[in-house]
């Protein structure tokens, strides 16, 4: 089993254009989180998703920002129009999201706005 | 809303001594806190979670509701321990909320 597995592991793009993160989360698991990760800070959350749903979106940035778990291929974070306050580490976490199952974390993606 | 609070960004401690990595939190109901690890190079990993009340690789951590606090502990530190610590909590299984972490190096 390779984890959750995330890629890139660094993206670096020009302010304006759109970057897509992309998560795959550990075979068995159904529940997908996003959290950031800013200079010096601890990761904050962004998203939960499980198939075809968003579940609590309550710390995605109301605009520019997008995410999605299909049915088939993994889960997608988008933002678009990307300005340089964008850079930070992504993180993706997996579960099995019964009671009381922990949150495994990929690598992370580094995004860097030039 | 729920807060988690690591007062230290920093800590070295000598290998063999005692160390201590504080967490404090901020919740009205009852908190599900975990300790996660990260040491260098490699990805988050979880280290411990208070429902387990285990001790992982020597350190153990006690949920002390009156001081909402859950500090993680070993008795003696080895060289192999320097990472960076995070606590978090869960509420309702879902997100976690982090605090900000600790680096501890350890000290030949």
């Amino acid at each position: 089993n390779a984890g959750v597995m995330q890629n890139p592991r660094h993206l670096v793009r020009r302010r304006g254009q759109e970057a897509r993160l992309r998560c795959s989360p550990m075979k068995g698991h159904s529940h997908v989180y996003w959290y950031r990760q800013l200079p010096e800070e601890g990761l904050k959350f962004m998203v939960y998703l499980q198939k075809e749903n968003i579940i609590d979106e309550s710390g995605m940035p109301k605009e520019r920002f997008s995410a999605e778990f299909p049915k088939e291929g993994p889960s997608i974070l988008r933002i678009q129009q990307v300005v340089r306050g964008d850079s930070a580490a992504y993180f993706c976490a997996s579960s099995q999201g019964a009671s009381n199952q922990p949150q495994h974390f990929g690598d992370g993606t580094r995004l860097s706005i030039l | 809303a729920q807060r988690v609070t690591q007062p230290e960004k920093l800590l070295s401690v000598f290998k063999g001594a005692p160390v201590e990595l504080k967490c404090n939190y901020s919740y009205s109901g009852s908190p599900e806190l975990f300790w996660y690890v990260q040491y260098s190079r490699q990805r988050l990993q979880l280290l411990l979670r208070h429902i387990s009340r285990e001790s992982i690789k020597g350190f153990t951590a006690d949920l002390n509701k009156g001081e909402t606090s859950f500090h993680l502990k070993k008795p003696f530190a080895q060289e192999e321990d320097s990472a960076m610590y995070y606590c978090a909590l869960m509420v309702g299984n879902e997100k976690l909320t982090f605090g900000t972490g600790t680096r501890l190096t350890i000290i030949p």
